[in-house]
């Protein structure tokens, strides 16, 4: 079953706007981490962030978390046609054998268009 | 350096058949983990593997089975195919080990898309 939820499910926005993407989850986490998978293709590793930070930030994305609330968002500075893609946030868990596993909400697909 | 690898890229196989996906981590990394990606679904844990011993299962049946050798790559075997299988089958690799490293991102390939006729 899936861990997380992205709202919206879908956001179409024009070049140079900015992007929200939210995503809520039920379980105590360790990290919380962002993908982005264009059509067809492989996900991305866009930025990891641990239960005990607040914000971060790479080039044009920065990432919240609220552990409080059990959400996180992503929000994309001054979008462009290439950020198309569909974006992802996943939890960070263990298996029952004590290693590393992701749980993956079902996406936000953004359009940018130009 | 080359990023994860897996092959075929595409895959028709018709109901009953069995597969092998296989997968390529990038150099130095040991763990290998499998997802299945439905259409406008998020990926859904199937299998981790580590120093080739199974570490962790989704919620799979036993249909869906895996091994890692001793290069670290893997390979994803689903017998008596159904309908249902009909995914995008993505293998990520980590340098991810123990509890004290989980804070690690995972490396996704293109996937291996499979169709059940």
């Amino acid at each position: 079953s899936q861990q997380g939820e992205e709202d919206p499910q879908a956001l179409s926005i024009q070049e140079g706007e900015n992007a929200t993407m939210n995503c809520s989850y039920k379980t105590s986490i360790n990290n919380l981490q962002w993908y982005r998978q264009n059509s067809g293709r492989g996900l991305v590793h866009l930025i990891l962030i641990r239960s005990n930070e607040r914000e971060k930030h790479s080039g044009r994305l920065r990432v919240t978390l609220d552990t409080s609330k059990k959400s996180s968002s992503l929000l994309i500075t001054a979008s462009r046609a290439a950020d198309t893609a569909s974006y992802f946030c996943a939890t960070g868990a263990l298996t029952s054998g004590g290693y590393n596993k992701l749980i993956f909400g079902a996406g936000t697909r953004l359009a940018v268009h130009p | 350096d080359a990023g994860v690898t897996q092959s075929p890229t595409h895959l028709i196989k018709t109901r009953g058949q069995h597969v092998t996906l296989r997968c390529s981590p990038i150099s130095g990394h040991k763990s290998v983990s499998w997802y299945q990606q439905v259409l406008g679904q998020g990926p859904q844990f199937i299998f981790q593997y580590y120093e080739k011993e199974e570490r962790g299962r989704g919620n799979f049946p036993d249909r869906f089975s895996a091994r890692q050798f001793p290069n670290y790559s893997s390979e994803l075997n689903v017998n008596a195919l159904l309908l249902g299988d009909s995914a995008l089958y993505l293998c990520a690799s980590s340098l991810a080990r123990v509890q004290g490293q989980r804070n690690q991102p995972q490396h996704f390939g293109d996937g291996t898309r499979l169709s059940i006729l």
